[in-house]
């Protein structure tokens, strides 16, 4: 997976419990952002994105938090199974200059569901 | 859901090969991207590619070249093979230039020997 093991944040919960998994961002022009997983030996799977217009944006057993004023960007998982065992990263991007929706990603957390 | 599949899983090629990694998507998306992922400095952009015929560095082009003949089919071509580009290569699609996430394929694991 993305950075594998090397110094990434770990997170460990019990099956059955919510997780919460923060991303810091620097560019204040950011204005799209996404969460992906990454299972062992798999490429990046997308799970939610939000655009900087919304705070808050649900899917199924997801929710994507959103605070512009500090830069920050939480993914929380409810009710965490063992699959959802991953490392988990997000990502942005904005509509200027070069980056032509060029993504910018995190290094990663990993999250470890113990059953 | 999109598919993007990468031909191989995992590949060993020599010093100073030229090696291809080929990349196709079914979805039709305009734009389509090469990353290498690395432990410890994850996602880096090669090349991406936002219409046939059409290509642009990433912020690590050196030693690489890509090549987009259909829009379904983006391959990335490493002229001669060194050590160093020894890695995780993921190709990705996206459907708009903007406001849309990458699709990504399940990567190549390289090895350079």
């Amino acid at each position: 997976g993305e950075s594998v093991g090397l110094h990434l944040p770990t997170l460990s919960v019990q099956e059955g419990d919510n997780s919460i998994i923060n991303c810091a961002y620097s560019n204040s022009a950011s204005d799209y952002f996404i969460w992906y997983k990454q299972e062992s030996g798999k490429g990046p799977q997308f799970i939610i994105d939000i655009r900087s217009n919304m705070d808050k944006r649900q899917g199924q057993r997801v929710t994507v938090l959103l605070n512009k004023t500090v830069k920050h960007l939480s993914l929380q998982i409810a009710a965490t199974q063992p699959g959802d065992s991953a490392v988990y990263f997000c990502a942005e991007t904005y509509a200027g200059g070069t980056s032509y929706g060029k993504l910018t990603f995190g290094q990663g957390t990993i999250l470890t569901v113990h059953p | 859901d999109v598919k993007v599949t990468q031909s191989s899983r995992y590949l060993v090629k020599r010093t100073g090969e030229k090696v291809f990694l080929e990349c196709v998507q079914d979805m039709d998306h305009e734009n389509m991207f090469w990353y290498r992922q690395d432990p410890g400095l994850g996602l880096r952009l090669i090349y991406f590619s936002y219409d046939v015929k059409m290509k642009e560095k990433g912020d690590i082009p050196e030693g690489y070249s890509v090549s987009r003949e259909k829009k379904e089919r983006f391959s990335l071509i490493l002229e001669s093979a060194s050590t160093n580009q020894t890695s995780m290569y993921l190709c990705a699609s996206m459907l708009e230039s903007y406001n849309s996430p990458l699709h990504f394929g399940n990567g190549t694991r390289l090895t350079v020997t």
